[in-house]
C-alpha cells in the first residue's frame, strides 16, 4: 500500500532556530497536508497544498509540495516552546473515499 | 469554521461493556467522516469511513461487529465499542471532509476520545 516516510523521527531545538522536517513516497499524491497534535488534542490542519510545485506559508510555517509529487517539506522558522508537538504530514493521492495516509509524525521539542 | 467535536473526552468502563463515542461537524455538514484509533507515539490509523445514509467502509483487519459505526446525519457520526476489553483502550479521533468540491481533500479532526477499559 500507499506510504509516507516521515523524518525526522524526533527533533531537539533551541527556541529560536528553524526547523525542517519532511514526507517522501513512491507514489504520486494530489494533496499534501501537514497536521500538528498536542499531547491529547486532535491533529489540527496547517498547511494545506494542491498543487505542484506549490510553496505556502501559514505564519512562521512554510510548506512546498514537492515537483515530483511525491514529497512535501515544512519548515517552521524562529522556533518558540509552543512549537511543541507532534507534526504528521497526511497526503491524498485521489478516489471517492478520500482516505489520507499519514506520516509516522515528527515529535519537535523546543528548549527555551 | 470547520470544528468537530466529540463526545464524550475520556470514558472509563469495565469489560465487557460498550462504550459509545459521538462525533459531530459543528459549523459544517459532512458527508463523509472517519475514525481513526491511536496508540501511544504512533501514527493515526484509519478504522473505518462512514458516509452519510450508507453503512461505513472497514479497513482490512478492523472488526465491523466490534466498531459499530452509524453515520445518521450530515453533522452526526458514532463509534460503537461493543464488548470492549483492554485491548481496545487507545485514542479514538474522528474527521470530517467538508461537502466543497471534489478536489478539496481537507479534513477536520475532532480533539479525541480517550477509551480505557479496566
Amino acid at each position: 500500500g500507499q506510504q509516507l516516510n516521515q523524518s525526522p523521527q524526533s527533533m531537539f531545538i533551541q527556541e529560536g532556530e528553524d526547523v525542517s522536517m519532511n514526507c517522501t513516497s513512491s507514489s504520486i499524491f494530489n494533496t499534501w497536508l501537514w497536521y500538528k497534535q498536542d499531547p491529547g488534542e486532535g491533529p489540527v490542519l496547517l498547511i494545506a497544498l494542491y498543487k505542484a510545485g506549490e510553496l505556502t506559508s501559514n505564519g512562521r510555517l512554510t510548506a512546498q509540495f514537492g515537483i515530483t509529487r511525491k514529497d512535501s517539506f515544512l519548515n517552521i522558522s524562529a522556533s518558540i516552546p509552543s512549537d511543541v508537538g507532534i507534526y504528521f504530514c497526511a497526503a491524498f493521492s485521489g478516489g471517492s473515499n478520500y482516505k489520507l495516509t499519514f506520516g509516522k509524525g515528527t515529535l519537535l521539542t523546543v528548549n527555551p | 469554521g470547520a470544528v468537530v467535536s466529540q463526545h464524550p473526552s475520556r470514558v472509563i468502563c469495565k469489560s465487557g461493556t460498550s462504550v459509545k463515542i459521538e462525533c459531530r461537524s459543528l459549523d459544517f455538514q459532512a458527508t463523509t467522516m472517519f475514525w481513526y484509533r491511536q496508540f501511544p507515539k504512533q501514527s493515526l490509523m484509519l478504522m473505518a469511513t462512514s458516509n452519510e445514509g450508507s453503512k461505513a467502509t472497514y479497513e482490512q483487519g478492523v472488526e465491523k461487529d466490534k466498531f459499530l459505526i452509524n453515520h445518521a446525519s450530515l453533522t452526526l457520526s458514532t463509534l460503537t465499542v461493543t464488548s470492549a476489553h483492554p485491548e481496545d483502550s487507545s485514542f479514538y479521533i474522528c474527521s470530517a471532509r467538508t461537502l466543497a468540491g471534489a478536489g478539496y481533500n481537507e479534513q477536520f479532526f475532532g480533539p479525541g476520545t480517550r477509551l480505557t477499559v479496566l
